[in-house]
């Protein structure tokens, strides 16, 4: 069956350092893969997301790149700030017909300390 | 407003009661979830639904009934609540076998206590 394996946490880093997680799976077939972001007292919510290999996924200055000959999808950001302190959870999804159900990591939690 | 609603997002409860948490979503996605999560397990797939009157288990499913007479809701019952059962609870939803299908929106979740 699929599996997502996340870096172990907790992370604790300085504003403006430069943070990694490490991603990653094992899937039949090409999954879509995702990275989601969980704040304190909130629901998860969509970070980014690539659906095939080679793509690189972005939004709010973090990255992540498909990469299916090492099946990992680590998360990058250049300079971290005191805000992007959450959990962060490594997910994937089989496509088409068996699209629906996700595999999620553990969670890594970040923290940002001014 | 549109979105993925749950409530109560706070309940307290003794063992042995039941208590349901509802899971209203405006999207029709075709897919729902539940999740509850613990601190040290991350998240953990309780019962999920692919359409209206299709449910299925998910890792942990024993104590928990669910059923989906609607689309846009997904309610989940503890039938005797115990200690154990004392999580965070989170609804969620996807549109399933499409591009997007993998995709999951999550509600802003229920802190249940079973005292």
């Amino acid at each position: 069956g699929n599996s997502v394996t996340q870096m172990e946490g907790p992370v604790t880093l300085s504003e403006e350092a430069f943070l990694t997680i490490n991603c990653t799976y094992t899937a039949t077939g090409y999954p879509s893969l995702f990275w989601y972001v969980q704040y304190p007292g909130e629901g998860l919510q969509l970070l980014l997301k690539a659906t095939k290999a080679d793509d690189k996924g972005s939004n709010k200055g973090f990255e992540a790149t498909y990469r299916k000959e090492t099946t990992s999808f680590h998360l990058e950001k250049g300079s971290v700030q005191v805000s992007d302190s959450a959990v962060y959870f490594c997910a994937l999804s089989d496509k088409g017909a068996n699209a629906g159900k996700s595999t999620f990591g553990d969670g890594t939690t970040l923290t940002v300390k001014p | 407003d549109a979105g993925i609603t749950q409530s109560p997002r706070y309940k307290i409860t003794e063992t042995g009661r039941q208590v349901t948490l509802m899971c209203h979503q405006t999207w029709s996605h075709s897919y729902m979830f539940w999740y509850r999560q613990d601190l040290g397990h991350g998240l953990r797939l309780i019962y999920y639904s692919a359409a209206a009157d299709i449910t299925d288990k998910g890792e942990v499913p024993d104590g928990y009934v669910v059923s989906r007479s609607k689309t846009e809701n997904f309610p989940l019952t503890l039938e005797s609540a115990t200690r154990s059962q004392t999580s965070v609870y989170f609804c969620a939803s996807s549109e399933g076998r499409t591009e997007r299908g993998g995709e999951q929106y999550f509600g802003p979740g229920t802190r249940l206590t079973v005292t």
